[in-house]
């Protein structure tokens, strides 16, 4: 069964702050991992990483992922009020799984002013 | 550009009643999916399909029908109501190819089963 961890579950920061998010995972035949944000309702799409070692980045955020440890993290530099969401970490297979993703619990995010 | 459309928005239903939760996409994306979000536990696959006239099952289909007539529409079935069904429903859909797990999200539908 495939497995995704995200922590922490909950963080609250100042503005200013840099904050590091954590997603392990365990997956069979695995082919990706996927960020997104999620702020009152759908989620949005932040990163996909299939190789490790290489970092993406998007203006204050990036992420990196270790496929020999089976991890990856979430950096936010410099948080904003408008940072404040739910982070989702997802994994997906190879294969014919197309759209059949496995979700973490989320980080929750609170950046204060 | 509409993108995922799902309606309705809010339901509340009863214990038994049945119900169809709608999704459009208009991107002519071939594969979608059905999650549910509870409190804590992330997001769930409920179906997903690959494209007209295929689907499947994923984690936690039990009490959820689908079906795709067409590449747009996706609709979920509720068969009979059942508070554990409480929660916010959110359809999915994405590109194949090498961007296929990329996923647009739908606004989502908030379910109360009473």
């Amino acid at each position: 069964e495939d497995k995704v961890v995200q922590s922490p579950l909950s963080l609250v920061v100042h503005e200013g702050d840099t904050v590091t998010l954590n997603c392990s995972y365990e997956v069979t035949n695995f082919r990706s991992l996927l960020w997104y944000k999620q702020e009152k309702k759908a989620p949005t799409f932040l990163f996909m990483l299939t190789s490790s070692g290489i970092e993406k980045k998007s203006g204050r955020l990036s992420s990196i992922l270790d496929k020999k440890e089976l991890f990856s993290i979430l950096n936010i530099t410099a948080t904003q009020t408008g940072d404040s969401a739910v982070y989702l970490c997802a994994v997906a297979r190879g294969g014919t799984s197309y759209g059949k993703l496995t979700f973490g619990q989320g980080t929750i995010l609170t950046v204060h002013p | 550009n509409a993108g995922v459309t799902q309606t309705p928005k809010f339901q509340v239903l009863k214990t038994g009643q049945s119900m169809t939760l709608q999704c459009a996409q208009d991107m002519n994306h071939e594969y979608m999916s059905w999650y549910r979000q509870d409190p804590g536990m992330g997001l769930r696959l409920i179906h997903y399909s690959v494209g007209a006239g295929i689907t499947d099952q994923g984690e936690v289909p039990n009490g959820y029908n689908v079906s795709r007539s067409t590449t747009e529409d996706f609709p979920l079935r509720l068969l009979s109501a059942a508070p554990s069904q409480t929660s916010v429903y959110f359809c999915a859909s994405s590109y194949g190819g090498a961007t296929n797990e990329k996923l647009f999200f739908g606004s989502g539908t908030q379910l109360s089963v009473l």
